[in-house]
């Protein structure tokens, strides 16, 4: 089955600057790859998302890249906020599919 | 006006009780789910449900039973509690199977079981 790991798992940043988490999969089927943000006492909500067509995709201040042949995506958040203080998850399943495996998450933190 | 919503939001109760959390999506969706998340904030699928039938089962103890009285609704009911069973349960649907955009997950907020 599928196995999702995510990096780092704790990240901190100053206000202002760019934050980076990275996650590789495992199943090459797997072809659609979702960001979730949870904040502190909520559950997660989607923010981004890409699918295997695409390598890159770009929403404001976030964007996720892809590279299907090293199995890896990642997620940069640019000019960060104290907003974007949360957990990140990412996910990986198949198109259509119902099954997603989700990564350990990220805590990211952003000084002011 | 919440799209998922579940109750309770925290529930504490004793070792060996039976207890249940209600799930109910208004968004219209003909896929649902439990997530369980641990205290190290993994998130694990329990079950799946398509139009009331459970398409997911995973590897859960038999101690936990989904139901499905419509599409909208999918309860969890959960006997002879332990104590690894704390845990925040999160009820989350999806727009349904075959579709493109099936798979983008809408979470409720999540009840929070304790067991002492």
């Amino acid at each position: 089955g599928e196995n999702v790991e995510q990096h780092p798992s704790t990240l901190s940043v100053q206000e202002g600057d760019s934050a980076v988490i990275k996650c590789t999969y495992s199943d090459s089927a797997s072809n659609y790859f979702p960001w979730y943000k949870q904040e502190l006492g909520k559950g997660p909500q989607l923010i981004i998302d890409i699918r295997s067509n695409v390598g890159e995709k770009k929403d404001q201040r976030i964007a996720v890249t892809l590279n299907k042949t090293a199995k890896h995506f990642s997620l940069h958040i640019t000019e960060t906020q104290p907003e974007d203080s949360a957990v990140y998850f990412c996910a990986a399943s198949e198109d259509y599919g119902q099954n997603f495996v989700f990564g350990p998450g990220t805590r990211l933190s952003v000084l002011p | 006006d919440t799209a998922v919503s579940q109750t309770p939001k925290y529930l504490v109760t004793q070792m060996g009780n039976d207890k249940s959390i209600k799930c109910e999506q208004n968004l219209g969706h003909d896929t649902m789910y439990w997530y369980k998340q641990d205290s190290k904030k993994f998130l694990k699928i329990m079950f799946s449900y398509n139009n009331k039938e459970l398409i997911i089962n995973e590897t859960v103890p038999n101690r936990f039973s989904p139901k499905s009285p419509d599409k909208a609704h999918l309860n969890l009911h959960i006997n002879s509690l332990e104590l690894g069973d704390s845990a925040v349960y999160f009820c989350a649907s999806s727009p349904g199977q075959g579709i493109s955009g099936a798979n983008v997950l809408t979470f409720g907020a999540g009840s929070r079981l304790t067991v002492l």
